[in-house]
């Protein structure tokens, strides 16, 4: 099957400072992306859904000035988290679609982030 | 709005044993119905999937059947394997959007 992968795998970082974590879609195009939040015994919780070379659409309640996503080639996008505060800490997942429905979301392995 | 409720977990099983999983769900329309699963280390992966009332989505000895008048999607196994220890997600899907909303998910762990 298509294998998206993600990087860094964890991250640890200080208060007040940004983060970024990259998806790539390795075997395929995707031409469209979905950042997810995870938090314990939650469910996911979809953030934002970006389309390669066009600006992300945010769910209602996430901050698109602390959560920056780039979409820039059919093949890679990026979640920057600015500013990063403690409750940020969280469980990033990202998932990439060649086109179609549900069933063609393929995840990423998830970015743990912790803030100190 | 749309919402998905599953059995918490963990659910601890020996081997062979019959696997059920519960999710209810909650929609507007018609939703498609999924079944993911995530193994320790990895993404989640389409374990299963049902488009319509009263399909039956069926991979790896999982089966699922999408009961409209229950408005749930129980997941069940006949005989777990140790290698089926991991997370499993119920979602749901709906109209033409690819906006998926998952459950809480349920981690599931087989002892030999």
């Amino acid at each position: 099957g298509a294998v998206v992968s993600q990087h860094p795998s964890w991250v640890i970082c200080k208060s007040g400072t940004s983060v970024k974590i990259e998806c790539r879609s390795l075997d395929f195009q995707a031409t469209t992306m979905f950042w997810y939040r995870q938090f314990p015994k939650q469910s996911l919780m979809l953030m934002a859904t970006s389309n390669e070379g066009s600006k992300a659409t945010y769910e209602q309640g996430v901050e698109k000035d602390k959560f920056l996503i780039n979409h820039a080639s059919l093949t890679l996008s990026t979640l920057t988290v600015t500013s990063a505060h403690p409750e940020d800490s969280s469980f990033y997942i990202c998932s990439a679609s060649s086109s179609g429905g549900a069933d063609t979301q393929y995840f990423g392995p998830g970015t743990r982030l912790t803030v100190l | 709005g749309n919402s998905v409720t599953q059995m918490e977990g963990p659910v601890t099983l020996s081997e062979e044993a019959f696997l059920t999983i519960n999710c209810t769900y909650t929609a507007t329309g018609y939703p498609s119905l999924f079944w993911y699963v995530q193994y320790p280390g990895e993404g989640l992966q389409l374990l299963l999937k049902a488009t319509k009332a009263d399909d039956k989505g069926s991979n790896k000895g999982f089966e699922a059947t999408y009961r409209k008048e229950t408005t749930s999607f129980h997941l069940e196994k006949g005989s777990v394997q140790v290698s089926d220890s991991a997370v499993y997600f119920c979602a749901l899907n709906s109209g033409g959007y690819q906006k998926v909303t998952f459950g809480t998910g349920t981690k599931l762990q087989v002892i030999p």
